[in-house]
């Protein structure tokens, strides 16, 4: 069964600072690929999202995530992090047309002034 | 995209009773919906796949009995948490599979308290 990690529990940087957030999976072929993000106590905003094509993949607010076949991974970067970002980040795999979704357990996202 | 509602957003309720929660999409229709369920500060779980006009399919560990799914037509499944307790205390998301962009489309969840 596909599997989805992301290593860091909770990243703090500083505003304006550069985010990277990390995601891989498993599974045997390319599965579709997701980021959501979570604010408390709401539900799930699709950031971005990789089906195929072009492996830089541009989302909202800023932020894009590259895929590596290669690595397995699905990084989520944003050059320069504003407050407002502060919130939990879930990577996502989708496989059978995304008939089955897999969420890995969220990074934590805070955001120092 | 595709645009998914859930009802009601917040809901406490006594133990023992029973809650039910709405899933919609607005714009498309669904063949397939999906329950999650997502305690605080986890990740969320699938719960059940739903599929129109037949039995819900339940991931291993989730009593069909206490979590009922009835996905009566293409536009809406409901949950019913049966003799609800403490435990069942979560925020349960649904979202909806659209074939035309071959992707789940997420309703904004549904806060379960169970006192």
């Amino acid at each position: 069964a596909q599997s989805v990690t992301q290593p860091d529990i909770h990243i703090t940087v500083s505003e304006g600072a550069s985010l990277e957030l990390r995601c891989n999976y498993s599974y045997g072929a390319t599965p579709y690929l997701f980021w959501y993000v979570q604010s408390p106590g709401q539900g799930l905003q699709l950031l971005l999202k990789y089906f195929s094509g072009d492996t830089l993949v541009q989302g909202i607010k800023g932020f894009e995530a590259e895929f590596k076949r290669s690595q397995s991974s699905f990084n989520l970067r944003k050059p320069s992090v504003h407050w407002s970002d502060a919130a939990e980040y879930f990577c996502a795999v989708g496989v059978n047309n995304n008939n089955d979704m897999r969420f890995g357990a969220g990074t934590r996202l805070t955001v120092k002034p | 995209g595709a645009v998914v509602s859930q009802h009601p957003s917040r809901v406490i309720c006594k133990s023992g009773t029973s809650v039910k929660i709405e899933c919609r999409s607005l714009d498309f229709q669904a063949t397939t919906m999906f329950w999650y369920r997502q305690f605080p500060k986890q990740s969320l779980m699938l719960m059940a796949t739903s599929n129109e006009g037949s039995k819900a399919t339940y991931e291993q560990g989730v009593e069909k009995d206490k979590f009922l799914i009835n996905h009566a037509s293409l536009t809406l499944s409901t949950l019913t948490v049966t003799s609800a307790h403490p435990e069942d205390s979560s925020f349960y998301i649904c979202s909806a599979w659209d074939r035309d962009y071959n992707e789940q489309f997420f309703g904004p969840g549904t806060r379960l308290t169970v006192l």
